[in-house]
């Protein structure tokens, strides 16, 4: 079974500075989709980027980007000069690209953003 | 308004009690979920359902159970609710058009059992 590790219980950055969320995951499978949530205090899960196994190219949404490795199952996420709006919890989920396709989580990273 | 709702969004009850959480979608989705999420764990899948006919056990299905009363319509039931079933539940749908479809989750419900 896949799994999803966040080792980043909790993280904090000052405002405009830039901020990095780890995640590292476990498969046997080639295709598949890794994707990063955001939570923040309204409990609304909202994607915030996603990525497909089979591109090389790091995807990237505005200030947000990501470091795709895929020897090393790594999908990390970069924020580029943080706003006060990105304070939530960061989910890293994974999905496989055959058989009922659902989402598997990590366990949460919780951002702080310092004024 | 929501493409995804949820009813109730908080709900106290007691141990042994039924509780159903509805979720609804406008999005036109064939494929709806369930997730309940508690601290440190993340989200995990109770039950998923590609259409009326198909409904299937997530990872977590013990205490649960589910009615797709329509393609717009998932269900969730706790036929007799103990404590450890609090927790936050989200309903998620997604349109399994591709292999890489998004799901799009509802706001979430907040269950508290006594």
């Amino acid at each position: 079974a896949q799994t999803v590790t966040q080792s980043q219980p909790e993280m904090s950055v000052q405002e405009a500075e830039t901020v990095t969320l780890s995640c590292t995951y476990d498969t046997s499978e080639s295709d598949y989709y890794l994707f990063w949530y955001k939570q923040p205090p309204s409990r609304q899960m909202i994607l915030v980027i996603r990525q497909e196994a089979y591109k090389q190219q790091n995807a990237t949404e505005n200030r947000f980007s990501v470091n795709f490795q895929k020897a090393a199952k790594s999908f990390s996420l970069k924020i580029s000069d943080s706003q006060l709006g990105d304070a939530a919890m960061y989910f890293c989920a994974y999905r496989s690209g055959r058989g009922a396709q659902k989402l598997v989580f990590g366990q949460g990273t919780r951002l702080t953003i310092n004024p | 308004d929501a493409d995804v709702t949820q009813t109730p969004r908080n709900r106290i009850t007691k141990t042994g009690k039924r509780i159903m959480l509805e979720c609804s979608q406008t999005k036109g989705h064939d494929r709806m979920y369930w997730y309940r999420q508690d601290p440190g764990l993340g989200l995990r899948l109770i039950y998923y359902s590609f259409d009326v006919k198909d409904i299937n056990k997530g990872e977590i299905s013990d205490g649960y159970s589910v009615s797709r009363q329509a393609q717009a319509k998932f269900s969730l039931s706790l036929e007799s609710a103990i404590p450890n079933q609090t927790a936050l539940y989200f309903c998620a749908t997604s349109d399994g058009s591709g292999r890489g479809d998004t799901q799009y989750f509802g706001p979430g419900t907040r269950l508290t059992v006594l």
